[in-house]
């Protein structure tokens, strides 16, 4: 079976901060990753997704996030922290086959101090 | 305009009513879902479809019913609400191979 785990329920970092998201993962079989953004009163939209390709996926508005097998990792990091970043961000996971399986985290705030 | 689109935006009902919460996209994906949102738990499956006249139970159908006559429609109805079904409800959509899943901006419901 397949889960997801998000640390931190509610992120705070100032404005030009580093953003650090984290999301662990638990899969049987290797897994396909994505990160979702959820802004007020929308639905989510994909930051970016890993599928096996390469370890480091580089996704919209300057966010990344680096797959790490040995430690069953898929944080989510943005150099500079900028006031829209501020939304709900949500980790996935899903085994490949279909998007009927893809398991959802149960998010994590990011606010931005000025 | 191209997209997925949710009616209502908002809903009041009572207990025990009958609701309906539409969903219409126009890519013609073959794959539709309707997720649940909740404070503390992110999103949960309630049903799928993969095509018109197949729909399948994802984590928490009780409580619903789902039909998709038309490839571009995906209703769901709630038939007898309950103040438990009090959330936020998206519906998704994708094309295997082709496309991420997309949402809805989603129907905020409250059942008094």
């Amino acid at each position: 079976a397949q889960s997801v785990t998000q640390l931190g329920s509610h992120v705070s970092v100032s404005e030009g901060a580093l953003v650090l998201l984290r999301c662990n993962y638990s899969s049987s079989v290797p897994p396909y990753l994505f990160w979702y953004v959820q802004y007020p009163n929308q639905g989510l939209q994909l930051l970016l997704k890993y599928t096996s390709a390469a370890t480091l996926v580089k996704g919209i508005n300057g966010f990344e996030a680096e797959f790490k097998k040995s430690e069953t990792s898929f944080h989510l990091t943005k150099p500079s922290a900028h006031m829209s970043d501020a939304a709900e961000y949500f980790c996935a996971v899903s085994d490949g086959s279909s998007a009927s399986k893809i398991i959802f985290g149960s998010g994590t705030r990011l606010s931005i101090r000025p | 305009d191209a997209g997925i689109t949710q009616s209502p935006r908002y809903k009041i009902t009572e207990t025990g009513r009958q609701v309906t919460l539409m969903c219409h996209q126009t890519w013609s994906h073959s794959y539709m879902f309707w997720y649940r949102q909740d404070l503390g738990h992110g999103l949960r499956l309630i049903y799928y479809s993969a095509a018109a006249d197949i729909t399948d139970k994802g984590e928490v159908p009780d409580g619903y019913v789902v039909s998709r006559s038309k490839t571009e429609n995906f209703p769901l109805t709630l038939e007898s609400a309950t103040r438990s079904q009090t959330s936020v409800y998206f519906c998704a959509s994708f094309e295997p191979g082709y496309s991420p899943l997309h949402f809805g901006n989603g129907t905020r419901l409250t059942v008094t």
